[in-house]
């Protein structure tokens, strides 16, 4: 299996654009997260789903962020407008079940808003 | 709402040394803990899990125990050697989301 995949690796914007992530799971596995890892907060949950439905996102910072999942295989962050305090890593984790098995990492998208 | 802290924060140890990182958590009802490799630049690599009803769990070089009564893990690497240089996180994995709080991590530089 290739892993988790997430796209772009590095995102560079002007404040105010439009930025969407995406995440490709694990095949197979029914549990999607969104973090998000900076120097000063280190890494924190944005969004989980389960079967494709959005079970917590208590982590979403405000409004201008938003996740969808629309298929097992497909997921997307968006941020709108986005703004300098985005600058992060952005992380997608998969697992076939949280309770009892790890969580399986992206390599993380590094956005920079200017 | 749970916490994790890591102690020490960054460890600098000769190659060959054994070594011990610290992991405490706030709230003992936990469905597990893990332990986590970050590479500079890289994303999160599982080392190991431990079951809350597991006290330890070992793989390779590494040993992990577990005291959920007292909210306490140690992550024990024996022999390091210059590769295990990297941040090591802990996290636990609680709460009625299912999901995993991290700790802000232990950097750890093995010299050759």
């Amino acid at each position: 299996d290739a892993g988790v995949i997430q796209s772009p690796r590095h995102e560079v914007t002007e404040m105010g654009q439009e930025v969407t992530l995406r995440c490709k799971p694990i095949s197979g596995h029914n549990s999607l997260f969104w973090y998000r890892q900076t120097m000063m907060r280190g890494l924190e949950l944005l969004i989980y789903f389960n079967n494709n439905v959005p079970i917590d996102d208590s982590g979403m910072p405000e409004d201008r962020f938003s996740a969808k999942m629309p298929n097992a295989s497909f997921s997307t962050l968006k941020i709108q407008p986005s703004e300098p305090r985005d600058s992060a890593v952005y992380f997608c984790a998969s697992s076939l079940a949280p309770e009892v098995e790890t969580q399986y990492f992206g390599p993380g998208t590094r956005l920079l808003v200017l | 709402k749970q916490e994790v802290t890591q102690i020490p924060a960054a460890l600098s140890v000769p190659e060959g040394e054994n070594l011990v990182l610290n992991c405490s958590f706030t709230d003992s009802a936990i469905y597990n803990l893990q332990w986590f490799r970050q590479d500079p630049g890289k994303g999160l690599t599982s080392l190991l899990l431990i079951q809350s009803s597991q006290r330890e769990q070992t793989s390779g070089r590494l040993n992990a125990s577990l005291d959920k009564s007292s909210g306490r893990s140690t992550l024990y690497i024996a022999a390091s050697q210059p590769g295990d240089s990297a941040t090591y996180l802990c996290a636990v994995h609680s709460g009625s989301a299912r999901q995993l709080t991290f700790g802000s991590g232990t950097q750890l530089t093995v010299l050759p």
